[in-house]
């Protein structure tokens, strides 16, 4: 079946540290794959995605590489701010050939920046 | 920016009553999402609405849970006969076409005592 995991969280950070949060995934055929945010109090934002094999997401600093082989899809950022604090979801789409089809997501990452 | 509403923010219902989760995708949407996120678990999928019927449901989804766009713009949830076990944040999402983006709205926390 679909799936997928993430680090467990919280992530606690200093300002202006590196990020990584891990995520892989179980998928049959050719997932896209995303990555969402939830600020405090806000829906779900989708972050970055990517729709194939070593394609790489990015935005507001953030990026992530869709690895095949190693099935992951791991978010970095190369230096967090306060405003960074939020929840990240990894997410899968199961089959980027028919679209809006239902997404699968990780149970989360809480990251919390401090200054 | 036209974003996903969902009323209200916060209900709490007693086991057994029903209850009705309201959700304003945006408007040249054509896809509609149910999800939802029981407290430190997974966002789980409930339901997808496609031309005004489901398209596709999980086994989350059985006959207590209904959907209905009645209007044209609201969407929404009913849980017949809510159980303990109901209690979770709820997400409405809705996507426009067949791309992969989801616009979610900021949830609703559905607390049964």
């Amino acid at each position: 079946g679909n799936s997928v995991t993430q680090m467990e969280g919280p992530v606690t950070l200093s300002e202006e540290a590196f990020l990584t949060i891990n995520c892989t995934y179980t998928a049959t055929g050719y997932p896209s794959l995303f990555w969402y945010v939830q600020y405090p109090g806000e829906g779900l934002q989708l972050l970055l995605k990517a729709t194939k094999a070593d394609d790489k997401g990015s935005n507001k600093g953030f990026e992530a590489t869709y690895r095949k082989e190693t099935t992951s899809f791991h978010l970095e950022k190369g230096s967090v701010q306060v405003s960074d604090s939020a929840v990240y979801f990894c997410a899968l789409s199961p089959d980027r050939n028919s679209g809006n089809t239902p997404l699968v997501f990780g149970k989360g990452t809480r990251l919390s920046v401090i200054a | 920016e036209p974003e996903v509403t969902q009323t209200p923010s916060h209900q709490v219902t007693q086991m057994g009553q029903e209850v009705i989760l309201r959700c304003v995708p945006i408007s040249n949407h054509l896809y509609f999402y149910w999800y939802r996120q029981i407290l430190g678990q997974k966002v789980e999928f409930l339901v997808s609405f496609y031309n005004n019927e489901i398209s596709e449901k999980s086994e989350i989804f059985d006959d207590q849970f209904s959907v209905e766009r009645p209007d044209g713009s609201n969407f929404t949830l009913k849980i017949r006969s809510t159980k303990l076990e109901d209690s979770a944040m709820y997400f409405c999402a809705s996507g426009r076409d067949r791309s992969y983006e989801q616009y979610f709205g900021p949830g609703t926390r559905l607390t049964v005592t």
